[in-house]
């Protein structure tokens, strides 16, 4: 099974500045997709950014955008000009783009914006 | 409704019991997967179905659990003989493709407690 990492427990921020999260992940495989979560106190895991391995281009979503380094197995997350309604739980996942259709998540890291 | 849902959002038995988890995903989405989570853990996969097909049952941690969506629609999770360790949130998750490139939309969980 893919193994995926988040080093950071915890992190925090202040309002307004930025922020970077690390996600690292194991795999043999050519092929994958990755994913980041976001997981309020609601529980309701909402979709941030999504990346295909196979494009070299980082993605973007407004204030999120990633930093995806394909050889290092690196997917970290940058949050821009963070707003209190940012914090929350927030988990790396990666997907097989060729066999299953399980996500594989970190453990997570729980992100406090600092008013 | 628009998003997952999920029933009931509390559980509570005492150890040895049955109980039943109910999924109803988004319409008309094809997959629909069970994670398990742990508190402080990330999501952990338990089973994904493909319609009313279960096309992949290898994270059931043991055949107390059980689960179906007979007719490729809402989904129930059943646990027999409820054991302490089975105390989690359980998250449903659907999406409207099987291209390992689309998200997940979740539900808001179901969390269990076995006293």
């Amino acid at each position: 099974a893919q193994t995926v990492t988040q080093s950071q427990p915890e992190m925090s921020v202040q309002e307004a500045e930025t922020v970077t999260l690390s996600c690292t992940y194991d795999t043999s495989e050519s092929d994958y997709y990755l994913f980041w979560y976001k997981q309020p106190p609601s529980r309701q895991m909402i979709l941030v950014i999504r990346q295909e391995a196979y494009k070299q281009q980082n993605a973007t979503e407004n204030r999120f955008s990633v930093n995806f380094q394909k050889a290092a197995k690196s997917f970290s997350l940058k949050i821009s000009d963070s707003q209190l309604g940012d914090a929350a739980m927030y988990f790396c996942a990666y997907r097989s783009g060729n066999t299953g259709n399980q996500f594989y998540f970190g453990t997570g890291t729980s992100l406090t914006v600092i008013p | 409704g628009a998003g997952v849902s999920q029933s009931p959002r509390y559980k509570v038995a005492k150890r040895g019991q049955d109980v039943a988890l109910r999924c109803d995903p988004i319409s008309g989405h094809v997959s629909l997967f069970w994670y398990q989570q742990a508190l402080g853990q990330g999501p952990e996969f338990l089973t994904y179905f493909q319609n009313e097909a279960q096309l992949d049952k290898s994270g059931l941690p043991s055949d107390r659990f059980f689960a179906e969506r007979p007719e490729g629609s809402v989904s129930t999770l059943k646990i027999q003989r409820t054991q302490q360790e089975d105390s989690a949130v359980y998250l449903c998750a659907s999406s409207a493709l099987t291209y390992n490139n689309q998200p997940q939309h979740f539900g808001d969980g179901t969390r269990l407690s076995i006293l």
